[in-house]
């Protein structure tokens, strides 16, 4: 079955600090990778997805399938990134997403 | 370009009620999908629903049902709650062209006494 692993429920950084958020998916076949976000009292957006390879608000994502990551980096944190951040799997077309736990991250000013 | 809507924002129901939740899709997207969240977990998924027909179904039991209109909204509908139905509700949609980039609502608190 499909999984999604989020290992840290909570990652607090100081503001200007590295962020590493990390990934973990099982699935045997090629998934697409999707980072959402949740800002305090918005609805979960789309962050960033490993297809379009672009970085967004200064995060990226890598998809590592030998390791079965897609961690989202940053190198400097900003008190406007503390969020939840869900990490989520699509296996195939039109289908649904399935979400990891989710991790807290509070960028500590 | 309207976002998508969900009601009622929060619902207190009580153990064996029923309950009709809606969700207005975003302009030019044909497909829903509901998702239910519990405290602390990710997005769990329910159903999809494609040109008012279900179009896939994650592991919940046939209590949760569910339509779409001819104008793409949807409705869930849950029989018989239990407790454990107690969650925030996400509707999501997105066009069949391009489903990966799901479009979240807001989501409807359900409360389960």
């Amino acid at each position: 079955a499909q999984r999604v692993t989020q290992p840290e429920k909570l990652l607090s950084v100081f503001k200007g600090a590295p962020v590493e958020l990390k990934c973990n998916y099982s699935y045997s076949g090629s998934p697409e990778l999707f980072w959402y976000v949740q800002y305090s009292r918005q609805r979960l957006q789309l962050l960033l997805r490993h297809i379009s390879r672009e970085s967004i608000k200064g995060f990226t994502a890598d998809l590592n399938k030998g390791e079965t990551s897609f961690h989202l980096k940053k190198p400097f944190a900003q008190e406007e990134d503390s969020a939840m951040y869900y990490c989520a799997l699509a296996y195939s077309g039109n289908t649904p997403l399935v979400f990891g736990k989710g991790t807290r991250l509070s960028v500590i000013a | 370009e309207t976002g998508v809507t969900q009601s009622p924002t929060h619902l207190i129901k009580t153990r064996g009620q029923q309950v009709t939740l809606r969700c207005s899709s975003q302009s030019g997207h044909n497909t829903v999908s509901w998702y239910q969240q519990a405290l602390g977990q990710g997005p769990q998924f329910i159903f999809q629903y494609y040109r008012e027909e279900e179009n896939g179904r994650g592991n919940f039991p046939p209590r949760f049902s569910g339509l779409q209109f001819p104008n793409y909204s949807s409705e869930l509908n849950v029989n018989a709650l239990e407790l454990d139905d107690s969650a925030l509700y996400l509707c999501a949609s997105s066009s069949r062209g391009s489903s990966y980039e799901q479009y979240f609502g807001p989501g409807t608190r359900l409360t389960v006494t």
